[in-house]
């Protein structure tokens, strides 16, 4: 079983939906969460960073931790075609120095 | 513009032959680190490097050499390409905490 586990997609949703994507993950450890979105040929770029459990905000993103659940999402509200991209979830603890653990990535597809 | 550069962008190979990748930063970051992306199987860690002279092992180590012989660079050696080797190399810097900065990547082809 991977530590950190993540739908592959593709997830295809209509321009203006609420899109859901999450991840689990099995160490108790990991207390920093992120998300970094991919756009096709380029290296992934950090988009939400959230410490322990609760809501992060930011325009139409919203980073959510439940760490009872062991449970993350990332929720994109009044979704655009621009936001088409491969979203990876990622996951570190302070005893192994930081060091990200990745999801496999979903592929997000916003039909105009 | 501040970041992370790698060189070369594209690549094809031939089955044994040699080659090194070349990742540079200017964000004077301590830690770097190679990946390989491959479909489905998300990004893996191949080595890593906590400080100018120093490399350690990730995930997946085997086939690849590494040297930080400088702070700025992070090179990632092939001996001996093997079609296995068919991968994107994405190379990351980071700073503190978060704030990984990834390149925009290596697409390497082994025939």
């Amino acid at each position: 079983q991977k530590e950190v586990e993540q739908d592959p997609g593709p997830l295809s949703v209509p321009e203006g939906a609420i899109v859901s994507l999450n991840c689990t993950y099995s160490n108790s450890a990991f207390q920093y969460f992120m998300w970094y979105r991919q756009y096709s040929r380029k290296g992934p770029e950090l988009l939400m960073y959230t410490y322990s459990s609760g809501n992060k905000e930011d325009g139409r993103f919203t980073a959510q931790v439940d760490k009872s659940s062991k449970y993350i999402s990332l929720f994109i509200r009044d979704s655009q075609p621009s936001d088409s991209a491969t979203y990876l979830c990622a996951m570190s603890a302070v005893d192994s120095n930081y060091q990200l653990i990745w999801g496999a990535g979903t592929k997000l597809i916003i039909k105009p | 513009n501040a970041g992370v550069t790698q060189t070369p962008k594209f690549r094809v190979l031939k089955t044994g032959q040699s080659m090194t990748l070349l990742c540079a930063q200017d964000m004077n970051h301590e830690y770097m680190y190679w990946y390989r992306q491959d479909p489905g199987m998300g990004l893996r860690l191949i080595h890593y490097s906590v400080g100018e002279g120093t490399t350690a092992k990730g995930e997946v180590p085997d086939g690849y050499n590494v040297s930080r012989l400088k702070k700025q660079n992070f090179l990632l050696g092939l001996e001996s390409a093997a079609p296995s080797q068919t991968s994107v190399y994405f190379c990351a810097s980071r700073d503190l905490v978060y704030g990984y900065t990834f390149g925009s990547g290596t697409r390497l082809t082994v025939v």
